[in-house]
Formats: structure tokens, sequence, C-alpha cells
């Protein structure tokens, strides 16, 4: 998985297998947190949000899950499928003055061998 | 509906050189940001509008980056006389207000040489 600030890692995964892409995030004040998809050539793609009331949300094929305890957040995506190959950043706001500025992780490479 | 554009998509320009960014964001939404990323890295966030509130400028490198929006909407980022450590994919999002969702373009690409 991923840390704010750390190396790149990269997951390879087999067409169909589950994926599970994690991200440790560093400020206990943070309130809402974010995952982004990013293809190749392309800017950065919302697939899910939590905000810090919840523990778990669900969309289609993904999950998000927020532990605040230990501030760790994850991202599963079911039967992943090739077209799921990209980096995945994760994202948390903090509030600041009013002013909402994201901290991004550097992401998680997503490999789906067909 | 329309996405977030940015313009140009491409631009390689040579070391010393001016270069203005545009960023069309999504039509209503307040919230306006510009961020960098270099080669296989994150997101390094540059600046933020809110409104009318002055920007956050926070996360600008140097003097030489600079950045304007005119009537809430349209904004541009200027980098004057230009490194090749400038060389990276400049994105702008925007979101409906702060603390949201935030959509982003596809980024402009710019080359130093």
């Amino acid at each position: 998985g991923e840390s704010v600030g750390l190396h790149l890692p990269t997951l390879s995964v087999q067409e169909g297998d589950n994926s599970i892409i994690n991200c440790a995030y560093s400020n206990s004040a943070s309130d809402y947190f974010i995952w982004y998809k990013q293809e190749s050539g392309k800017g950065p793609q919302f697939i899910i949000d939590i905000r810090s009331n919840m523990d778990k949300r669900q969309g289609q094929r993904v999950t998000v899950l927020l532990n605040k305890t230990v501030k760790h957040l994850s991202l599963q995506i079911a039967a992943t499928q090739p077209g799921d190959s990209a980096v995945y950043f994760c994202a948390e706001n903090i509030g600041s003055g009013g002013s909402y500025i994201p901290t991004f992780g550097r992401g998680t490479s997503l490999i789906v061998h067909p | 509906g329309a996405g977030v554009s940015q313009s140009p998509s491409n631009k390689v320009t040579e070391k010393g050189k001016d270069v203005e960014l545009r960023c069309d964001p999504i039509s209503g939404h307040t919230a306006l940001y510009w961020y960098r990323q270099s080669l296989g890295q994150g997101l390094e966030f540059l600046i933020y509008f809110q409104g009318n509130s002055a920007p956050d400028k926070s996360g600008l490198p140097s003097d030489r980056f600079s950045a304007e929006r005119t009537g809430g909407s349209v904004s541009t980022l200027t980098i004057q006389r230009t490194q090749q450590e400038d060389s990276a994919v400049y994105l702008c999002a925007s979101s409906t207000w702060w603390g949201e969702t935030q959509y982003f373009g596809p980024g402009t690409r710019l080359l130093v040489l």
C-alpha cells in the first residue's frame, strides 16, 4: 500500500481477483477522504469518497474502508478488470482557516493481468 | 455536462520564456485548484481559489509562478522565466465548494528545453 510521501508501490493482480490498495494518512484532524484513479495521460478521476463519521462506504465494485484509530484507508476493487489498471491516489482533506487543501499520496500503480 | 478543460494540452518552450496555462472549470463551481505532477509523482498543490476570497498561494514554489481567476471562472497559471525543473504536468481541478470533491481536467504537459 501507499503512504503519503513514500515510494510509489505497485500491485499486480490477475483479472477477476479482488484488489486492495492501502493508504496511511498522517493528520488525525482530516475529516474527508477521496480515492482517485489516474490512467496514463489523463487527469485523476474521482472514484469514491468517505467522511470521518463513517468507516465504510460502497460503490459499484469498489469499497472504501476507514480506520481512524490507526489512520488507515483502503480501497477494495471487486472482480478487477484490465480497465482498472491505473495509478490510484488517496487524498485527505484538512480544513485550515476555512480553506480545504487536500494532501495527496504518491499513488499505487495497479496492474491487472488478463 | 462539460468537465474541466485545460489548454494547451501540450506546451514545449525554451528555458527563460514565459508560459500561460489556462483552465476552464465546471460551470458553477466556486473552488478552483492548480496542482503540479512530475513523472511518477503525486500531486503537488500550487494555488487555490474560492469564490471572491483571496487565493491561497501557499503552494507556489517561487515568485516566478502566479495565477489569476477572472470573473470567478476561467483561471490562468503563469510561469515566468521557465526553468527545466518546471517541466511537469499541470493539473487544474474545480469543486462546488471548498472541501467537496474535486474534478480534474486532463492537464497541460509542459516541457522546458
